[in-house]
This record gives C-alpha cells, sequence and structure tokens, in this order.
C-alpha cells in the first residue's frame, strides 16, 4: 500500500524551528518528486513547496510566502522527505501535508500532479 | 502573482449535475486539476490534467479547460459527494490553489 506518513508538527514559539518528516513506503521514493502543503486552520490549501526526484535534478521550488525560511530536502536511502521551518511566524499555523508528485511529459514541460497525501501534522506557531 | 477564482459554495441535488468553475488568466493554457476534501481528511486527487481521472475515481466526475475557466462536472451527485473541492494550477514553477468551493449536496 502506498503510504505517506508525516511527523515532527508541534507547538512552537515564533522565530523558532521545527523540522518535519514524511516517510514513504509502497513505491519507490526516489523515482518522485515530494511535496508539502499546508491548511491553516478553517482556511484552504496552500501549496509550501517541492523537490525533483534526482533524475531531474533534485531541485526545489517554493512559495513565495515561504523562500528563505523553509526547505525542503530529501534522503533517498531512507525514503524521506523533509521540511525544515526556520523564522516561523504565528501565520504558519496549519495542518502540513506531504504528498507524492507524479509526472507526465507533455509537450514543452514537465507536469506534475499530487496523486497521493499523507493525513498530515499540525504545526502551532504560538508565545 | 497568478490567482485562480472559484465559487465559495456550490448547491446541487441528489442526482443531478453540478458544476464547479475555476477562473484564471489564461487558464486554458495550463493544465488544471481538482482535489476534493471531505471534513477532518486528506485532499484526494479527482481530475488531473485537465481532464483525467485516477484510477479508482468514478465515471460521474469530469473536467473541462478552456479559456479562462476550467470546469469540474459532477453528473449523477450523490450525498458522499459533498465536500470542498479546491482547483490547481502550475504558474511560473509555482502551484497555486483556489480558494475552494463547498458543495452542499441537498
Amino acid at each position: 500500500e502506498v503510504q505517506l506518513v508525516e511527523s515532527g508538527g508541534g507547538l512552537v514559539q515564533p522565530g523558532r524551528s521545527l523540522r518535519l518528516s514524511c516517510t514513504a513506503s509502497g513505491f519507490t521514493f526516489g523515482d518522485y518528486a515530494m511535496s508539502w502543503v499546508r491548511q491553516a486552520p478553517g482556511k484552504g490549501l496552500e501549496w509550501v513547496g517541492f523537490i525533483r526526484s534526482k533524475a531531474y535534478g533534485g531541485t526545489t521550488e517554493y512559495a513565495a510566502s515561504v523562500k528563505g525560511r523553509f526547505t525542503i530536502s530529501r534522503d533517498d536511502s531512507k525514503s524521506i522527505a523533509y521540511l525544515q521551518m526556520n523564522s516561523l511566524k504565528t501565520e504558519d499555523t496549519a495542518v502540513y501535508y506531504c504528498t507524492r508528485d507524479a509526472l507526465t511529459v507533455v509537450p514543452y514541460y514537465y507536469y506534475y500532479y499530487m496523486d497521493v497525501w499523507g493525513k498530515g501534522t499540525t504545526v502551532t506557531v504560538s508565545s | 502573482s497568478y490567482e485562480l477564482t472559484q465559487p465559495p459554495s456550490v448547491s446541487v441535488s441528489p442526482g443531478q449535475t453540478a458544476s464547479i468553475t475555476c477562473s484564471g488568466d489564461k487558464l486554458g493554457d495550463k493544465y488544471a486539476c481538482w482535489y476534493q476534501q471531505k471534513p477532518g481528511q486528506s485532499p484526494v486527487l479527482v481530475i488531473y490534467q485537465d481532464s483525467k481521472r485516477p484510477s479508482g475515481i468514478p465515471e460521474r466526475f469530469s473536467g473541462s479547460n478552456s479559456g479562462n475557466t476550467a470546469t469540474l462536472t459532477i453528473s449523477g451527485t450523490q450525498a458522499m459527494d459533498e465536500a470542498d473541492y479546491y482547483c490547481q494550477a502550475w504558474d511560473s514553477n509555482r502551484r497555486v490553489f483556489g480558494g475552494g468551493t463547498k458543495l452542499t449536496v441537498l
């Protein structure tokens, strides 16, 4: 069974750091890009960022709201994706979902879509 | 920055067809996908690349995208389809979500 399990959430003070982990199972982790998406209480979905597979450079993209503060990385040997969150703000309070990105090659570019989601981990930033 | 606009809510009677729109500048030049989220659950992909259904998604879910509008259509809507629906597209290597539409089946 394909599964993503997030961990590492909790209560943290503004300005501090937190690292989330996403442990994958049931598929060849290294073949896929991975993303993080968050959802503030009672709000909609917000994309956080994305890391390509090593075959496509292993490069990352980030939402403007977190660029420079958050870093996504991956350890293919452990099938884990990470979200390092620094300089946390109260507005970062949300459920953080890890997702698997499936890839379709279409004319002129690579199209990614999130086909598997984890159950999420809650991050609360408060003093 | 690129924006996707969805109606906050849509209502439909059981067995009828529900249409949820997603508007963005030249959205038809991009690919749209749709996610369903039921209360207390993680989102589920229901349509990708404008009109493709992942395995396990019922045939009553379909999608289209042209001009400035992508549309998710649910034919023969069932009570179990009541949920929040989010459209999403890529713009300049950034994923963008619509604000979400609450579908009520009554």
